[in-house]
């Protein structure tokens, strides 16, 4: 049982370039969550997901995008990295609702240069 | 909103002994509350968790207790090994909020000293 699946591991983006951080859970959960990790502090919320088709922003989403087209399925979509955006990306799953019992990927370190 | 305050921000213990980490939430409504460790490099992992309508919970060596009127609630790790070093995080779920969000509080870094 594979949990929740995030591609890439790491990655090094120039100023202004995009790209998309993959997500993919294999336990049928209906909610799905991004959270971005920076040093010393707790995680924050970008956007979350409680089911195909339904997408919510969290605390911070500036600069970032979502979609949700599968249950299993939520990229997340970096347009014009600035360099406020380094941090490491998590994406969660949950079988119920407020992020209980929710079970994380292992991360994407990604540096704006 | 809902403001979580996690203490110590780093704790070093003796192998063998316990170790406790506290947290504060503001949000008198918040009715779940979850425990986090995260290894070097990984994502977190679920260790514990309680609801509002129990004041105490063990599992094997941990256990997390929930004072409500004071609105903390604590971690307790007993006779600790080396393998209980990590990043221990706090979280608190608050009701009547759109945003289905956990808040979490800033982690402790836990070490085990051989």
């Amino acid at each position: 049982n594979a949990g929740v699946t995030q591609t890439p591991k790491f990655r090094i983006l120039k100023i202004g370039q995009s790209m998309t951080l993959q997500c993919t859970q294999d336990m049928n959960h209906n909610y799905m969550y991004w959270y971005r990790q920076d040093p010393g502090m707790g995680l924050k919320l970008i956007y979350y997901s409680v089911g195909a088709g339904i997408t919510d922003k969290g605390e911070v989403p500036n600069g970032y995008n979502v979609s949700r087209s599968t249950t299993e399925d939520f990229p997340l979509r970096l347009e014009l990295a600035a360099p406020s955006q380094t941090s490491v990306y998590f994406c969660a799953s949950s079988p119920y609702d407020r992020g209980t019992e929710a079970f994380f990927g292992q991360g994407t370190r990604l540096t704006v240069v | 909103g809902e403001n979580v305050e996690q203490h110590p921000s780093t704790l070093s213990v003796q192998e063998g002994d316990s170790a406790v980490i506290k947290c504060t939430y503001s949000d008198s409504a918040s009715n779940y509350f979850p425990w986090y460790k995260q290894e070097l490099g990984k994502g977190p992992q679920l260790i514990i968790d309680i609801r509002s309508n129990v004041g105490e919970k063990k599992d094997q060596r941990i256990a997390v207790t929930l004072n409500k009127t004071a609105k903390h609630f604590s971690l307790h790790i007993t006779e600790t090994q080396p393998e209980d070093s990590a990043v221990y995080f706090c979280a608190a779920s608050p009701r009547g909020d759109s945003n289905y969000q956990l808040i979490w509080g800033a982690g402790t870094k836990l070490i085990i000293k051989p």
